[in-house]
């Protein structure tokens, strides 16, 4: 499984766009990239998943560059209430046991 | 999108006794569930793969005969701590995956669990 490095905090303010990064040098080919959202005392919940390129959502965008050995997760215009904790994980396709290994996550503070 | 249900939400027990925590998909059925745990301000840890029909496959440091997982039916997974101490106390999460999206899983609420 491969495993991800993220920075352990980040600030930002209301209304700014706010990019976290990840790196997954050894992800493998069939590996997807996955982002979850995760405030406190409750479980994590999905954001966005990709493969390669770019993927863009109702709630943010995730980039992919071609060696994929890296993402970018983006939320635009972040607000008070995304102030969490985002996780990056890399795991196996569909049919596999996806079993996921969370990496130590990124806290992202908004103030306002 | 696919529910995942914790029950109980929260728990606070006795030194020695032993908790049951619920794993409940409510609208798929999942073969396979994973319990993690996490202590605060920590990532969440991998405890187990817990398997529909068939014993449940515990992560390097685990003891699972400490940690109990039965996983009866699609749509259920419990984990049993037995014998809680104080440092069993943490916030257990469960999640299941649906299929929908490749890798992705979906968690429950979580277990808040406090041995006195």
């Amino acid at each position: 499984l491969a495993k991800t490095t993220q920075p352990i905090s980040m600030d930002s303010y209301e209304g700014q766009e706010v990019n976290i990064t990840c790196s997954h040098n050894n992800i493998a080919t069939n590996d997807y990239i996955t982002w979850y959202q995760q405030f406190p005392s409750q479980g994590p919940r999905f954001i966005i998943q990709g493969y390669k390129t770019k993927v863009t959502n109702e709630v943010a965008s995730l980039f992919i560059p071609a060696d994929r050995k890296s993402s970018t997760l983006s939320l635009p215009r972040v607000s008070l209430s995304d102030t969490a904790v985002y996780y990056c994980l890399v795991g196996p396709a569909r049919g596999a046991t996806n079993k996921l290994i969370f990496g130590t996550g990124t806290l992202l503070a908004v103030q306002p | 999108g696919a529910v995942v249900s914790q029950h109980p939400s929260w728990v606070i027990c006795k030194s020695g006794t032993s908790v049951k925590i619920e794993c409940r998909s409510l609208d798929f059925q999942a073969t396979t569930m994973f319990w993690y745990r996490q202590f605060p301000k920590q990532s969440l840890m991998l405890m187990a793969t817990s398997n529909e029909g068939s014993k449940a496959t515990y992560e390097q440091g685990v003891e699972k005969d400490k940690f109990l997982i039965n996983h009866a039916s699609l749509t259920l997974s419990t984990l049993t701590v037995t014998s809680a101490h104080p440092e069993d106390s943490s916030f257990y999460i469960c999640s299941a995956s649906a299929g929908e999206r490749p890798g992705e899983l979906f968690f429950g609420e979580g277990s808040r669990l406090t041995v006195l």
